[in-house]
Formats: C-alpha cells, structure tokens, sequence
C-alpha cells in the first residue's frame, strides 16, 4: 500500500495568513490526489482533486499543487472559518489512504 | 440537492453485528459507486469499503475482509454495509460517499453526516 505522511501534524495561524500542508507519498502516484477539509461533527468535505482542481463551491483561496510523491495544499488569507483538520487521499488504487491530518487552528 | 443519510449505528458487543444503511436522493444513485469511510476516535479517515455502480465489484480494506459486506439496492437508492464479527477497533463514525469521475479525476465528492458505531462489553 501507498504511504501518505502530511506535515504538519497541526498549526495555528491567523485570519488572513496564508499557510501550506504538505503530503509525501511512498511512491509516485502523478496527480492522483485529494484534500478533504473536516470539522467535527460534520461530513468531510472535498476541496481539491487532481492535485490542483478546485471542486465547485470551494473558495479560490484554497489551491493545491504538486505531481509525483510531494503535494502541497494552500490557502490564503485564512477565514476563521477554515479551522478544521485537513486530509490528503491518494486515489491511485484501493485502499485509497488518507493522509494522518493536519489540524488547523485559526 | 444530494444527500446522504447513514444509519443503523450503535452499541454492541464484540463478536456481535451490525448493518448500517446509506439513504442516497438527488442523484442517480444506480450510476455512481460508492464508498465506505470510517474515523475512529482520535483518528483519522480510513477507507473501508468500495462498490462498483452495479454491485459487480466490491473491494475491502485487509482489516475488515472477510467480516463486513458492502451491497447496494438500487431500487431502494440505498448502500449498506453488513459488520460482523465485531472488534473494539471498529468503534467509529462511519460514513458513506460518492465516489466520482475516472482516472486523476476521482475523488469522494459528496458525504454524509455518518452514524456512529460502538463496540464495548
């Protein structure tokens, strides 16, 4: 199975910071990629696919980038509603892992 | 609008069972697959479970192979996942998905809210 290792585990930033995550995986996966944004109690949700296609509704301030094994997701001037634990997910093949999480604090 | 409703969580004992159930509107359920996604307490999301569209292919994480079963009913617009033999380690919130597009493109675009299972004496 592909392993997926993010950094950092969590961060805190400010409203209107910008801060990256980033999302190693054991081997090349081309663009296979996902982030999830996911706060308790709610149902995850997709904000990018393909490594860097924004899915409708989301923000421009969220991108993602990267190809290969190293993958980064942006977002700029943080909203204090973008506290939440971020996933990455390989979507090469089953098992489909996700990444450990970041937690975001605002 | 899509929705996804889970249900059918709850308490349990380990060695019991459980089926949950993923109510499915707004879309044309026959034609996505879906998937199952769980998150244990403290931890992260892990995918569980994969059907195909027409329930012709089904594939499982290792360590709930042979002990939970995905199945669908498309006239019913309903995914269901059968657990049995029951551990401490499956005590989490558990979710369904729609699993969409091909190739770099697929990605788990629409969720519901899970149902949360626990397996305790």
């Amino acid at each position: 199975d592909i392993q997926m290792t993010q950094s950092p585990s969590s961060l805190s930033a400010s409203v209107g910071d910008r801060v990256s995550i980033a999302c190693r995986t054991s081997q090349p996966i081309s663009t296979y990629l996902n982030w999830y944004q996911h706060k308790l109690g709610t149902a995850p949700k997709l904000l990018i696919y393909a490594a860097s296609t924004l899915q409708s509704g989301v923000p421009s301030r969220f991108t993602g980038s990267g190809s290969g094994t190293e993958f980064t997701l942006t977002i700029s001037s943080l909203q204090p509603e973008d506290a939440a634990i971020y996933y990455c997910q390989e979507s090469f093949n089953t098992p489909y892992i996700f990444g450990q999480g970041t937690k975001l604090e605002i | 609008q899509v929705q996804l409703v889970e249900s059918g969580g709850g308490v349990v004992q380990p060695g019991g069972s459980l089926r949950l159930s993923c109510a499915a509107s707004g879309f044309t359920f026959s034609t996505y697959g879906m998937h199952w996604v769980r998150q244990a307490p403290g931890k992260g999301l892990e995918w569980v479970a994969f059907i195909r569209y027409d329930g012709s292919y089904k594939f499982y994480v290792d360590s709930v192979k042979g002990r939970f079963a995905i199945s669908r009913d498309n006239s019913r617009d309903t995914l269901y996942l059968q657990m049995n033999s029951l551990r401490v380690e499956d005590t989490a919130v558990y979710y369904c998905a729609t699993g969409t597009g091909s190739g770099i493109y697929y990605r788990f675009d629409q969720w519901g809210q899970g149902t949360l299972v626990t397996i305790s004496s």
